[in-house]
């Protein structure tokens, strides 16, 4: 069982836009910034949004989150076929020391 | 262009112990800290723990505390992770991952291709 919580699957066609979301609690995403890392099968993951709601370079605009106290969300926007992934979110947590903690990760099939 | 490349797959029985390591090719292991993160088998990212190579200073997931140590050679540009009593259920991959510090906020951004470690009688 994660830490944070997500939605096991999620769909959409090309084109759509899609909402991940991700739920934690006071000592991860209430009170630190959340990451997301898109995993395609077979590869390493990859940082897709840093800071809440920041996109390192090369990450297209389609992509776009956001953070309200516990909770967190990923958007994307005019979906494509490549998009097709697996989604985490991360946060780190003050308890027990502090400690990187993970959602148990959303796949987008884009239909 | 800098990158994380780690060593390869290996296969071990129960109860022994494994050394996954992680170079930071073309950068200084001094800038970062070095995490390490599996993933199961049809499952999702775990963290194990990480290191801090400049101060030299550790921090472990509680449910490895114990079985893993993490270290690195900061004149190899290189981080280690060593888990020991190993049983079926950590079979996995084994990422190490760089992670990024600015203010206010730290990511994983950039990630090694993976160790497959399998444990197998």
């Amino acid at each position: 069982q994660s830490v944070l919580t997500q939605p096991p699957s999620t769909s959409g066609t090309p084109g759509q836009r899609v909402t991940i979301p991700c739920t934690g609690s006071t000592s991860n995403i209430g009170s630190n910034s959340v990451n997301w890392y898109q995993q395609v099968p077979g590869t390493a993951p990859k940082l897709l949004i840093q800071s809440d709601d920041q996109r390192p370079s090369g990450v297209p605009d389609r992509f776009s989150a956001s953070k309200s106290g516990t909770s967190a969300s990923l958007t994307i926007s005019g979906l494509q076929s490549e998009d097709e992934a697996v989604y985490y979110c991360a946060s780190w947590d003050v308890s027990l020391n502090g400690h990187w903690v993970f959602g148990g990760g959303t796949k987008l099939t884009v239909l | 262009q800098a990158h994380l490349v780690q060593s390869g797959p290996e296969v071990k029985k129960p109860g022994s112990s494994v050394k996954v390591s992680c170079e930071a090719s073309g950068d200084t292991l001094n800038n970062y800290a070095i995490n390490w993160v599996r993933q199961a088998p049809g499952h999702g990212l775990e963290w194990v723990g990480g290191i801090t190579p400049i101060f030299d200073t550790t921090n472990y997931a509680q449910k490895f505390q114990g079985r893993v140590s993490i270290t690195a050679d900061k004149s190899k540009d290189t981080a280690f992770m060593e888990l020991s009593g190993l049983r079926s259920e950590d079979t996995a991959i084994y990422y190490c991952a760089r992670e990024f510090v600015a203010l206010g906020y730290a990511a994983f951004d950039m990630w090694g291709q993976g160790t497959l470690v399998t444990v197998s009688s």
